[in-house]
């Protein structure tokens, strides 16, 4: 079985902060990590993924996450917030092998606020 | 390019009507499709899955079915709809096998009065 964990289902940061939104995961075999944004009535968009190769992950719009295996965490972060960011966030888990076929299991979702 | 596509956008049905929201891809042959819900204030639940044509996995027992008539095409149904079936259904697709990612669509936003 696996599961995802967001701690904090809101964050607020100021234009130009740093952006951290915080995901722990548990899961029976090797992972493989996505995360992806959701603005206001539309679908989901990914932003980046991980999968058993470099454990730093570049992803679009400036953000990035690190595996950690140690810690089951695959963190979010960006250097520098823009008023743009302000949307959902949600971190998602998916185990290899074949029998999963592909399925996802999510987190709760952080919504990010950004102030000017 | 892949794309995918979901109708209607937006729906108010009242309890105990039938209900049947249709997702289509295109630009991919064999794909695995999935139906997730959200609900107000929640993450996303996956509700059906499928890997080929008339094949269909649930995920949770519920008030609703899934059917895939074509290669491309997934429809979600139900018979009677209740109060808790309102909330925003994505349809998503990925590529069968390995670690590929799950493309979404837009969303319907159901309401159930």
């Amino acid at each position: 079985a696996q599961s995802v964990t967001q701690l904090g289902s809101h964050v607020s940061v100021s234009e130009g902060a740093l952006v951290l939104l915080r995901c722990n995961y548990s899961s029976s075999v090797p992972p493989y990590l996505f995360w992806y944004v959701q603005y206001p009535n539309q679908g989901l968009q990914l932003l980046l993924k991980y999968t058993s190769a470099a454990t730093l992950v570049k992803g679009i719009n400036g953000f990035e996450a690190e595996f950690k295996k140690s810690e089951t965490s695959f963190h979010l972060t960006k250097p520098s917030a823009h008023m743009s960011d302000a949307a959902e966030y949600f971190c998602a888990v998916s185990e290899s092998g074949g029998t999963s076929y592909g399925k996802l299991t999510f987190g709760q979702g952080t919504i990010l606020t950004v102030h000017p | 390019s892949q794309t995918i596509h979901q109708w209607p956008a937006t729906l108010v049905q009242p309890v105990g009507s039938p209900l049947s929201l249709e997702c289509t891809v295109e630009g991919t042959s064999n794909p695995n499709l999935y139906w997730y819900r959200q609900a107000a204030g929640r993450g996303l639940q996956l509700l059906f899955y499928s890997v080929g044509i008339g094949q269909i996995s649930s995920e949770v027992p519920q008030n609703l079915s899934a059917s895939r008539p074509q290669d491309r095409q997934f429809i979600l149904s139900s018979k009677k709809l209740l109060l808790s079936d309102s909330g925003f259904y994505l349809c998503a697709w990925r590529t069968s096998g390995g670690a590929e990612t799950q493309y979404f669509g837009p969303g319907t936003r159901l309401l159930v009065l």
